[in-house]
C-alpha cells in the first residue's frame, strides 16, 4: 500500500512570510511526485511533476524539491499572497499507470 | 482547449436512490480518471479509462458504483442505492498520454450530498 504524507495539516501566515511543506511517500518503487493547488469552488491546479532525485522545479514564488532516496518533496512559497491560500496536495504513484495517492493536503491561509 | 467539465456541479439525494455524474475530459485526451474525496482528506482513487477500456478499479469501489466510457470520450459514473456514505467530491481527471508522469487535469467536481 502507497501511503502519502503531508504536514502540516494547515498553515496560517502573514502576508509576505515565506513557507514550506512537507510531503513524505514510500520510496520504493516510486515512478513519480505530483503537486496540485486547489482553491475553493476551483478544480485542482498542476503545479509540478518531478521524476528525478535531487530536481527542483519552480513556478513564480513556488518553488518545490525531491528527494526519492528519503522518500520526500518540499513545496515552497516565498513572500506569500492572500492569493496563495489554498489547499496544496501532493500524489505519487509507483507505476506507469497514471494511478495518484494524495496525501490529506496542507491549507494555507495567508492573512493580509 | 476548454479543460475538464463536469456535470452536475452539486447533487443532492435521498438514500437509496441512483445517481449518475458525467465528466467531458479535454479532448484529445485518452486517459480520464475518477476520484472521490471527503472532508479532510486528499482525492482517493476510484477508477481509470485509457480511451474506452476500464483499465483499473479500486477494490474500495462497492458493486453499487459503475462507470463506463463508451466512445472513448465522456465518462459517466453511476452510483446505485446511494448511502449517505457516498457523500463526498468526486472528481474527474484527464491526461494525455499513457505515462506515469503526465499532469492529469482536473474538472471542478461534482459534490453529492446523501441526506
Amino acid at each position: 500500500i502507497l501511503n502519502v504524507e503531508q504536514s502540516p495539516q494547515s498553515l496560517h501566515v502573514q502576508e509576505g512570510d515565506s513557507t514550506n511543506f512537507t510531503c513524505s511517500f514510500p520510496s520504493s518503487n516510486f515512478y513519480a511526485l505530483h503537486w496540485y493547488r486547489w482553491e475553493t469552488a476551483k478544480s485542482p491546479e498542476a503545479l509540478f511533476v518531478m521524476t528525478l532525485n535531487g530536481d527542483e522545479k519552480k513556478k513564480g514564488r513556488i518553488s518545490a524539491t525531491l528527494n526519492t532516496k528519503e522518500g520526500y518533496s518540499y513545496l515552497y512559497i516565498k513572500g506569500s499572497q492572500p492569493e496563495d491560500s489554498a489547499t496544496y496536495l501532493c500524489a505519487s504513484n509507483s507505476g506507469n499507470t497514471g494511478k495518484l495517492i494524495f496525501g490529506q493536503g496542507t491549507t494555507l491561509q495567508v492573512k493580509p | 482547449d476548454t479543460g475538464v467539465s463536469q456535470d452536475p456541479r452539486h447533487k443532492i439525494t435521498k438514500r437509496g436512490q441512483n445517481v449518475t455524474f458525467r465528466c467531458d475530459p479535454i479532448s484529445e485526451h485518452n486517459r480520464l480518471y475518477w476520484y472521490r474525496q471527503t472532508l479532510g482528506q486528499g482525492p482517493e482513487f476510484l477508477t481509470y479509462f485509457q480511451n474506452e477500456a476500464q483499465l483499473e478499479k479500486s477494490r474500495l469501489l462497492s458493486d453499487r458504483f459503475s462507470a463506463e466510457r463508451p466512445k472513448g470520450s465522456f465518462s459517466t459514473l453511476e452510483i446505485q442505492r446511494t448511502e449517505q456514505g457516498d457523500s463526498a467530491m468526486y472528481l474527474c481527471a484527464s491526461s494525455s498520454a499513457s505515462g506515469g508522469t503526465d499532469t492529469q487535469y482536473f474538472g471542478p467536481g461534482t459534490r453529492l450530498t446523501v441526506l
